[in-house]
């Protein structure tokens, strides 16, 4: 079982919907969670990071995280075109090693 | 602010020829840097890192190397090519464990 699966899509929706991203993962000692926007040809930008479970919100940007279900999500409420990207979860254990673990990325196209 | 920057930005080598993709980072001190390589479909994967000048930590052992010369200076090299070595490069760096992506190098082994 890989330690962090991410549907890789790609996920088409109209400008103005809500856009939910998802991303399991297994071992039970990840603590903090992150999530990336990757514009193509470009490298990945740090979005938002959470600690731990619950909510956190930035703009039209939600993180959550279930730690019982390990399960995180991104929401985008009013998506724009330029959400148009590949978004990645990632997640980290907090031992000390700085080690990030990435999902694969589902990419994201929001339709004029 | 930090800045990072990666050169060069494309790059297309023939198969057997050396590599040397830089890495430099500014406006911060005592970094944790990392190599990623990006391939289609296969997502990050974690080559290097270093949490100090001249400490390289492998994750995935194969004809590339890497060195911190610097304190904010990342090289990743390679005597031979090998097809399989194309792909997006990129180089990070950290405090804690947020990490903040460069632009990437884009490698095309002919």
């Amino acid at each position: 079982q890989k330690e962090v699966e991410q549907d890789p899509g790609p996920l088409s929706v109209p400008e103005g919907a809500i856009v939910s991203l998802n991303c399991t993962y297994s071992n039970s000692a990840f603590q903090y969670f992150m999530w990336y926007r990757q514009y193509s040809r470009k490298g990945p930008e740090l979005l938002m990071y959470t600690y731990s479970s619950g909510n956190k919100e930035d703009g039209r940007f939600t993180a959550q995280v279930d730690k019982s279900s390990k399960y995180i999500s991104l929401f985008i409420r009013d998506s724009q075109p330029s959400d148009s990207a590949t978004y990645l979860c990632a997640v980290y254990s907090g031992a000390g090693s700085y080690q990030l673990t990435f999902g694969k990325g589902t990419k994201l196209s929001v339709i004029p | 602010s930090q800045t990072i920057h990666q050169w060069p930005a494309t790059l297309v080598q023939p198969v057997g020829s050396p590599l040397s993709l830089e890495c430099t980072v500014e406006g911060t001190s005592n970094p944790n840097l990392y190599w990623y390589r990006q391939a289609a479909g296969r997502g990050l994967q974690l080559l290097f890192y270093s949490v100090g000048i001249g400490q390289i930590s492998s994750e995935v052992p194969q004809n590339l190397s890497a060195s911190r010369p610097q304190d904010r200076q990342f090289i990743l090299s390679s005597k031979k090519l090998l097809l399989s070595d194309s792909g997006f490069y990129l180089c990070a760096w950290a405090h804690g464990y947020e990490q903040y992506f460069g632009p990437g190098t884009r490698l095309t082994v002919t």
